[in-house]
């Protein structure tokens, strides 16, 4: 059973460039997470989503990052005119549908290592 | 808002020694606790986890940790450690019946673990 993928591993962007980072979950969980790493620091909740809705987006910044989980294909966070401060690793998790026993339990992807030069 | 704090941020230790990492909390309610570790070049993975009953609770590869409730703790132990075990630890929570989505975990910044041979 493959894990949490995510795609590009490593992202290089320009100041003002768009980043798209992608995230297919485990097979048969239906609600992803995003979490942000920034150097010397813990991972930082920004998002958490199930199939066509966002259920919490607390931790997103106002401007610029979107997320997304349609119905068919991997959640994708969308980064618009990305700055250097958004530098980071950038991970995706994914848990088991409501109802599962191992519902509260997040399996982690790779991440993509975001540069922004 | 509750919040992690890890109380070390790098543990350097011989082999067969003991590992113990700290892990505080700020919430009054109900949480759920977990440790995850990242060896190197790796992603997140899980390595115990309590959501209710015996406090002591055992996980992957001999650690196990204590949740202390009035302490507002979950500390990780290891009685003898490996070199295998080198690797960044991070303990995270998230809380029910509260604003916050439980899907929400909050990660503390994480100990970097060094074992020499």
């Amino acid at each position: 059973n493959a894990g949490v993928m995510q795609n590009p591993r490593h992202l290089v962007r320009r100041r003002g460039q768009e980043a798209r980072l992608r995230c297919s979950p485990m097979k048969g969980h239906s609600h992803v997470y995003w979490y942000r790493q920034l150097p010397e620091e813990g991972l930082k909740f920004m998002v958490y989503l199930q199939k066509e809705n966002i259920i919490d987006e607390s931790g997103m910044p106002k401007e610029r990052f979107s997320a997304e989980f349609p119905k068919e294909g991997p959640s994708i966070l969308r980064i618009q005119q990305v700055v250097r401060g958004d530098s980071a690793a950038y991970f995706c998790a994914s848990s088991p549908p409501s109802g599962h026993a191992r519902l509260h339990e997040q399996y982690f992807g790779p991440g993509t290592r975001l540069t922004v030069t | 808002a509750q919040s992690v704090s890890q109380h070390n941020h790098h543990v350097i230790l011989s082999e067969a020694a003991s590992l113990e990492l700290g892990c505080n909390y700020s919430y009054g309610g109900t949480v759920n606790l977990f440790w995850y570790v990242q060896y190197p070049g790796q992603h997140l993975q899980l390595l115990l986890k309590y959501f209710s009953g015996d406090p002591l609770v055992k996980g992957i590869k001999g650690f196990e940790a204590e949740f202390i409730k009035s302490k507002f703790s979950f500390n990780l132990r290891k009685p003898s450690v490996q070199w295998s075990d080198t690797a960044e630890y991070f303990c995270a929570v998230n809380a029910r019946g509260t604003t916050d989505s439980w899907g929400k975990l909050q990660f503390g910044a994480g100990t970097q673990v060094v074992v020499t041979p």
